[in-house]
């Protein structure tokens, strides 16, 4: 089956900076690549996805890149904020194989 | 509120006890997807419903886990015969399969379940 791997598994910027996680995956079939924030309490929440048509996807400060030859994506958080602070987690398999998830501290 | 439910949000039960969970997804939502999460790892794929039909179960944890969606609308997931390495958090999300949108899961908040 499909094997995610995330990498880091904890990462702390200075407000303002950019934060950069990767997860790289096996099924070179996989097309659909998304990834999750979640905050403690709640359930995951889809913030940005990536189909394996095209390369990069922006929504204002976060932006996702695949390279599909590599079997890796990327998420990119710019200027980053406090209440960015949360677990991220990506996904492969059609989005249902996870990762073990990002601990990202955003300090003020 | 339109999103993913779940029920109840909070179960203690002792071990030995049977538990069961239900989902309510997103209305016009086909697909119904079972997760469990235990602490500091992401949600691990248990099964997953189109409509009524499960189409993959064989990453269910054991004989003692099982799921129903009868009606191809809410789903139940009963645990028999709960051991403490059950405690967790049960996740359900729920997609679309048509239109722009689709395989984008929507998450409820999750049921914790302590077993005791």
């Amino acid at each position: 089956g499909e094997n995610v791997e995330q990498h880091p598994s904890t990462l702390s910027v200075q407000e303002g900076d950019s934060a950069v996680i990767k997860c790289t995956y096996s099924d070179s079939a996989s097309n659909y690549f998304p990834w999750y924030k979640q905050e403690l309490g709640k359930g995951p929440q889809l913030i940005i996805d990536i189909r394996s048509n095209v390369g990069e996807k922006k929504d204002q400060r976060i932006a996702v890149t695949l390279n599909k030859t590599a079997k890796h994506f990327s998420l990119h958080i710019t200027e980053t904020q406090p209440e960015d602070s949360a677990v991220y987690f990506c996904a492969g398999g059609e989005g249902m194989r996870f990762g073990a998830g990002t601990r990202l501290t955003v300090k003020p | 509120d339109t999103g993913v439910s779940q029920d109840p949000r909070h179960k203690i039960t002792k071990r030995g006890q049977n538990v069961t969970f239900r989902c309510d997804p997103i209305s016009e939502h086909n697909r119904l997807y079972w997760y469990r999460q235990t602490l500091g790892q992401g949600p691990e794929f248990l099964t997953y419903f189109q409509n009524e039909a499960q189409l993959e179960k064989s990453r269910l944890l054991s004989d003692r886990f099982s799921a129903e969606r009868p009606k191809g609308s809410f789903s139940t997931l009963e645990i028999q015969r709960t051991e403490q390495g059950d405690s967790a958090m049960y996740l359900c999300a729920s997609s679309p399969i048509q239109g722009l949108s689709y395989n984008e899961q929507f998450f409820g908040p999750g049921t914790r379940l302590t077993v005791l």
